[in-house]
């Protein structure tokens, strides 16, 4: 069975540092992968997502994500966090299989940008 | 954009008693749904697999004839928690997707915090 790894549990930054979060995944076939943002009181939106092709996935609000396959990491990045990005951030991953197929979801990273 | 409610939002129960949470998709027929639960500062774990018409495959370790799902309409999904336990109490989350395709994003719905007292 697969499995996610987020080794970030809570994060906190200043307004206009540099984010990056970790994701490990457990699987040995192809996999598709996912991040997911909770903003405080909504519900899980997703931010970006790879399936195949360019390693390097952009997403909305400034986000991106490498998929770095030797590492089985999918790390999200953003040069410049806001304050409004304050959320919960969740890595996930399904098996490739051509059809839809059930999301593992890391345990979650909890951001907190200061002004 | 794809629009998932649930409802009720949030609710209280006796022990013993049977709680209902409805999934909608509202503006879109969702072949497929998910139903999801997250205990505090933990993941999201996936309960079951609903498909409309057919019926729901549970995950390993969720009792099907605790958390009973129906699937009735494109649009619809139920989970029903029967007879309710405080270790039952936990935020329900369900998803709803647009197709068959694991190309197909998952939409979530804001879930439905359960207490039983």
């Amino acid at each position: 069975a697969q499995s996610v790894s987020q080794h970030n549990h809570h994060v906190i930054l200043s307004e206009a540092a540099s984010l990056e979060l970790g994701c490990n995944y457990s699987y040995g076939g192809t996999v598709n992968l996912f991040w997911y943002v909770q903003y405080p009181g909504q519900h899980l939106q997703l931010l970006l997502k790879y399936f195949s092709g360019d390693p390097l996935v952009k997403g909305i609000k400034g986000f991106e994500a490498e998929f770095i396959k030797s590492k089985f990491s999918f790390n999200l990045r953003k040069p410049s966090v806001q304050w409004s990005d304050t959320a919960e951030y969740f890595c996930a991953v399904n098996p490739n299989t051509g059809t839809a197929s059930k999301l593992t979801f890391g345990t979650g990273t909890r951001l907190q940008v200061t002004l | 954009g794809a629009v998932v409610s649930q409802h009720p939002s949030r609710v209280i129960c006796k022990s013993g008693t049977s709680v209902k949470i409805e999934c909608r998709s509202l503006d879109f027929q969702a072949t497929t749904m998910f139903w999801y639960r997250q205990f505090p500062k933990q993941s999201l774990m996936l309960m079951a697999t609903s498909n409309e018409g057919s019926k729901a495959t549970y995950e390993q370790g969720v009792e099907k004839d605790k958390f009973l799902i129906n699937h009735a309409s494109l649009t619809l999904s139920t989970l029903t928690v029967t007879s309710a336990h405080p270790e039952d109490s936990s935020f329900y989350i369900c998803s709803a997707m647009t197709g068959t395709s694991f190309t197909d994003t998952q939409y979530f719905g804001p879930g439905t915090r359960l207490t039983v007292l």
